[in-house]
């Protein structure tokens, strides 16, 4: 079966553009979750969405957006880019996500680099 | 909040010796416990998971943790490590807030 997966694996953006990053789960994961990992340090929780409504947000400002779409997928959006943005975006799916009993299992990464 | 510390940065041992990784989180309610890990060039990878049952679990390629509820810990153990056990190691938690918090990663060097 195929694991995560996640477009584009690397980016370059200027600050105060927006960046459009992209996931999709393993198949039959009805749950995706983002997180942000900056050098030296553990992923950072940004969003968690489950059947299309977003089940949690971490501490992280308004340009960042998510949507799931029906097929599970989803999108991680970031407006006005800032230098302090650069990092790798990691996209986790899980079956049912939440707090029960599921295991999160992670993609590849985008790295995104603001220059 | 939730965190989770990890109390070694960078560990570095030749091939055959005992590892053993700490990892203390500050959350008091129920929790479920991860180990991940992370080899050069790869993804994240679930090592081994605790969500309730026998506090000692086996996860792959020999590695195993103990939750001691009492201490809030969930440390990792390898009995003996391999040159390709070399990787970043973080512990993470998740409780009733659909967050998975991570510590700040453990570098393991492993040397032939």
């Amino acid at each position: 079966d195929a694991g995560v997966t996640q477009s584009p694996t690397h980016l370059i953006k200027t600050r105060g553009q927006h960046v459009t990053l992209r996931c999709s789960p393993i198949s039959g994961h009805k749950s995706v979750s983002w997180y942000q990992q900056v050098l030296g340090q553990g992923p950072q929780f940004i969003f968690q969405y489950y059947e299309k409504e977003e089940r949690g947000r971490g501490n992280f400002p308004d340009r960042f957006s998510a949507r799931q779409f029906p097929n599970y997928s989803s999108e991680l959006n970031v407006n006005a880019l800032l230098l302090g943005d650069s990092a790798l975006y990691l996209c986790a799916s899980s079956l049912a996500g939440g707090p029960s009993a599921d295991t999160q299992y992670f993609g590849p990464g985008t790295r995104l680099t603001v220059l | 909040a939730q965190s989770v510390s990890q109390h070694n940065h960078h560990v570095i041992l030749s091939e055959a010796a005992s590892l053993e990784l700490g990892c203390n989180y500050s959350y008091g309610g129920t929790v479920n416990l991860f180990w991940y890990v992370q080899y050069p060039g790869q993804h994240l990878q679930l090592l081994l998971k605790y969500f309730s049952g026998d506090p000692l679990v086996k996860g792959i390629k020999g590695f195993e943790a103990e939750f001691i509820k009492s201490k809030f810990s969930f440390n990792l153990r390898k009995p003996s490590v391999q040159w390709s056990d070399t990787a970043e190691y973080f512990c993470a938690v998740i409780s009733n807030d659909y967050k998975l918090s991570f510590g700040a990663g453990t570098t393991v060097t492993v040397r032939a």
